[in-house]
C-alpha cells in the first residue's frame, strides 16, 4: 500500500459546482499536511496548509481526520481556472528531517 | 521576494554522461530539499539539507546520485552515467526551518536522457 494516495480522476465539474476529494495517508505518525496544485509542466504550488479543526480559503476547504487518515480539499463555486491537478502532501516528524511524501495527484477539469 | 530558482530548465543528455543541476532556494530558508517527477507521476523526495546538519540521502534512487550544498545556500545535484530512466523534471523546494513551514518548489530542470 502507498504511504499517501489519491483518487487520480478525472473529476470532471461543470463550471459552478462544488467538488471534494480525499487523500489518505498510512502513517498514523504523519504530523502536518498540505495541498498543492500543480499545472501542466509547471512545479507545484501551496494552495494551503491543513489543520486539525480544518480551515477555509476562500472557495477552498481543507479537512483533517485523523481517526480515519485521511485529509479533503473541497471546492466550491468552481471557475474553469482551478482546473489542474491537486497534489496532498504529508511530513512524518523523524529525526532526520521532514520529507514531504506526496500523493500522487487528483485531475480536477472545470467545463463550462 | 525572489522564489526558488533552478538552472538549467531543461536539459538533453546522452546516457552515460554526467550532469549537474543547480537550486537557489529563497533567501532565508534554511532547508533544501530536492525531488524529481517523472511524467505522470507523483513526487518522489530524494535528499534534504537542514542547516549544518548531515542530510537524509535516503530518497537517492542509487549511488550515481549525489548533492551538497555550499554554504548553507546553493545546491547542486550531480547524477552520473545517466540512464534513461533518470529521465524526469527535478524539483528543488525551500522552506524556513521547522516541521511546520511550508515548502516551496522552483520551476525544475527537465531532464531527458537519450
Amino acid at each position: 500500500r502507498k504511504e499517501v494516495e489519491q483518487d487520480p480522476g478525472p473529476f470532471n465539474v461543470p463550471e459552478g459546482a462544488t467538488v471534494a476529494f480525499n487523500c489518505t495517508y498510512s502513517n498514523s505518525a504523519s504530523q502536518s499536511f498540505f495541498w498543492y496544485r500543480q499545472d501542466c509542466r509547471k512545479e507545484p504550488k501551496l494552495l494551503m496548509s491543513v489543520y486539525s479543526s480544518g480551515n477555509e480559503d476562500g472557495r477552498f476547504t481543507a479537512q483533517l481526520n485523523r481517526a480515519s487518515q485521511y485529509i479533503s480539499l473541497l471546492i466550491r463555486d468552481s471557475k474553469l481556472s482551478d482546473s489542474a491537478t491537486y497534489l496532498c502532501a504529508v511530513r512524518e516528524i523523524k529525526a532526520a528531517g521532514n520529507k514531504l511524501t506526496f500523493g500522487g495527484g487528483t485531475r480536477v477539469l472545470v467545463k463550462p | 521576494g525572489a522564489g526558488v530558482s533552478q538552472s538549467p530548465s531543461n536539459k538533453v543528455t546522452e546516457k552515460g554522461k554526467d550532469v549537474e543541476l543547480r537550486c537557489d532556494p529563497i533567501s532565508g530558508h534554511t532547508a533544501l530539499y530536492w525531488y524529481r517527477q517523472s511524467l505522470g507521476q507523483g513526487l518522489e523526495f530524494l535528499i534534504y539539507f537542514q542547516g549544518n546538519s548531515a542530510p537524509d540521502k535516503s530518497g537517492l534512487p542509487s549511488d550515481r546520485f549525489s548533492a551538497e550544498r555550499t554554504g548553507g545556500s546553493v545546491s547542486t545535484l550531480t547524477i552520473q552515467r545517466t540512464q534513461q530512466e533518470d529521465s524526469a523534471v527535478y524539483l528543488c523546494a525551500s522552506s524556513r526551518s521547522g516541521a511546520v513551514y511550508e515548502q516551496y518548489f522552483g520551476p525544475g530542470t527537465r531532464l531527458t536522457v537519450t
